[in-house]
């Protein structure tokens, strides 16, 4: 079965600060999907972003970057220029592809949760 | 903005009631999915359907009763409801098989907020 850990229940950044969120998971897939989302206070789930595995390349949208680490099982998310619209609960997600019909099984960690400060 | 539709946004409902949850995706997706969140926990499965038709069940209680009318259309019907499923319950939808890239993604409703009183 796969598990997805996230060691870092809080953090805190300062407002135009640098944050990075650790994630391990343990697989024994070759091919799978990682992701990133954020729940706002609003509770709605926002995708961040998204790795292939069998991407090398490390996956980036704007602010925000990832460090994939494939032998390592790690998968840690940069926050670069950090805005108050940041707070949020983070959560590292997993999913294979063994499919069920069309559909995935996201592996959520137990989130983090990130307070941008003035 | 979400593509991911729910409604209500929050519902209050009595253990005797009979409510329903609802969801509709705007983007041609073929999977849908319903996930109970409970506060500062990560959000748990419960069902998911695939081409309409249901293809996972979490051991879910049969007070809680998924309907797929169509592939844009999601349901969750509530009855004789506890106390303890008091929570945020998340539509999510995922372009399957056939999908690309992207098929794999799923995207998440803006959630409705449950409370059985």
């Amino acid at each position: 079965a796969q598990t997805v850990t996230q060691s870092q229940p809080e953090m805190s950044v300062q407002e135009a600060e640098t944050v990075t969120l650790s994630c391990t998971y343990d697989t024994s897939e070759n091919n799978y999907y990682l992701f990133w989302y954020k729940q706002p206070p609003s509770r709605q789930m926002i995708l961040v972003i998204r790795q292939e595995a069998y991407k090398q390349q490390n996956a980036t949208e704007n602010r925000f970057s990832v460090n994939f680490q494939k032998a390592a099982k790690s998968f840690s998310l940069k926050i670069s220029d950090s805005q108050l619209g940041d707070t949020a609960m983070y959560f590292c997600a997993f999913t294979d592809l063994t499919y069920t019909g069309t559909a995935s099984k996201l592996t959520f960690g137990t989130g983090t949760r990130l307070q941008v400060t003035l | 903005d979400t593509e991911v539709t729910q409604t209500p946004k929050h519902l209050v409902m009595g253990m005797t009631n009979k409510k329903s949850l609802k969801c509709e995706q705007h983007m041609g997706h073929r999977a849908m999915y319903w996930y109970k969140q409970k506060a500062k926990k990560p959000p748990e499965l419960m069902f998911v359907y695939s081409y309409e038709k249901l293809s996972i069940n979490e051991s879910v209680p049969s007070r809680f009763s998924p309907e797929c009318p169509n592939s844009s259309l999601l349901n969750l019907h509530l009855h004789a409801l506890q106390p303890e499923d008091s929570a945020l319950y998340l539509c999510a939808s995922s372009q399957g098989l056939g999908g690309g890239r992207t098929g794999n993604t799923i995207y998440f409703g803006e959630g409705s907020w449950l409370t059985v009183v």
